[in-house]
């Protein structure tokens, strides 16, 4: 079976200043790894995905995430922030079949 | 082209009563999933539907919970007997299949007063 942490619950980043969103999974196969983020009151939608070879993912916004095998994480990162970044962001696996484990979240508040 | 649409996005029942909540995919998209969001507790896996295979159920809390998907299309997920916790929002999402993408609906949001 496969599990996904997500320590922080909230953090708060001035604007401009860079982030780092992390993410742990624990699985004994090998897995996909994904980011979700859902903006007020919308559905999620995805970030990036791992699903293999480069272990740097860029997605969308100017986010990019980093897959360590050795540490089991799948950070999200992105160099400066925006306003319009605050919103809760997901982090999930999945072993490759149609099931997928979302972690509980992580809310970035961008201050002005 | 449209999204996943789900309705309604706002339901408000009281204890005891039955409520349906309804899910359109996106055109095309095989697989079509039910997740529950309560407040700090992330996505909870409900249910699968994949084509015309028997769906996996194995998330369905109890048994006041069913989902059925007509025509490989729009999807019914039904809570008999509502009780206060199982006001949550209720998320919908359909991939197609083979690339990983879950494409989320924005949600219905349940209170059982």
């Amino acid at each position: 079976a496969q599990s996904v942490t997500q320590l922080d619950s909230q953090v708060p980043v001035f604007e401009e200043a860079p982030v780092e969103l992390r993410c742990n999974y624990s699985s004994s196969v090998s897995v996909y790894l994904f980011w979700y983020v859902q903006y007020p009151n919308q559905g999620l939608q995805l970030l990036l995905k791992y699903l293999s070879g480069s272990t740097l993912v860029k997605g969308i916004n100017g986010f990019e995430a980093e897959f360590n095998k050795s540490q089991t994480s799948f950070h999200l990162r992105k160099p400066s922030v925006h306003i319009s970044d605050t919103a809760e962001y997901f982090c999930a696996v999945s072993a490759g079949t149609y099931k997928y484990i979302f972690g509980t979240g992580t809310r970035l508040k961008v201050l002005a | 082209g449209a999204g996943v649409s789900q309705s309604p996005s706002n339901k408000v029942t009281e204890k005891g009563k039955d409520v349906e909540l309804r899910c359109d995919p996106i055109s095309g998209h095989t697989a079509l999933y039910w997740y529950r969001q309560s407040l700090g507790q992330g996505l909870e896996f409900l249910i699968y539907f994949q084509g015309n295979s028997a769906p996996d159920k194995s998330g369905l809390p109890s048994d006041r919970f069913s989902a059925e998907r007509t025509g490989g299309s729009v999807s019914t997920l039904t809570i008999q007997r509502t009780q206060q916790e199982d006001s949550a929002v209720y998320l919908c999402a359909s991939s197609p299949q083979g690339t990983g993408e879950l494409f989320f609906g924005e949600g219905s949001r349940l209170t059982v007063l």
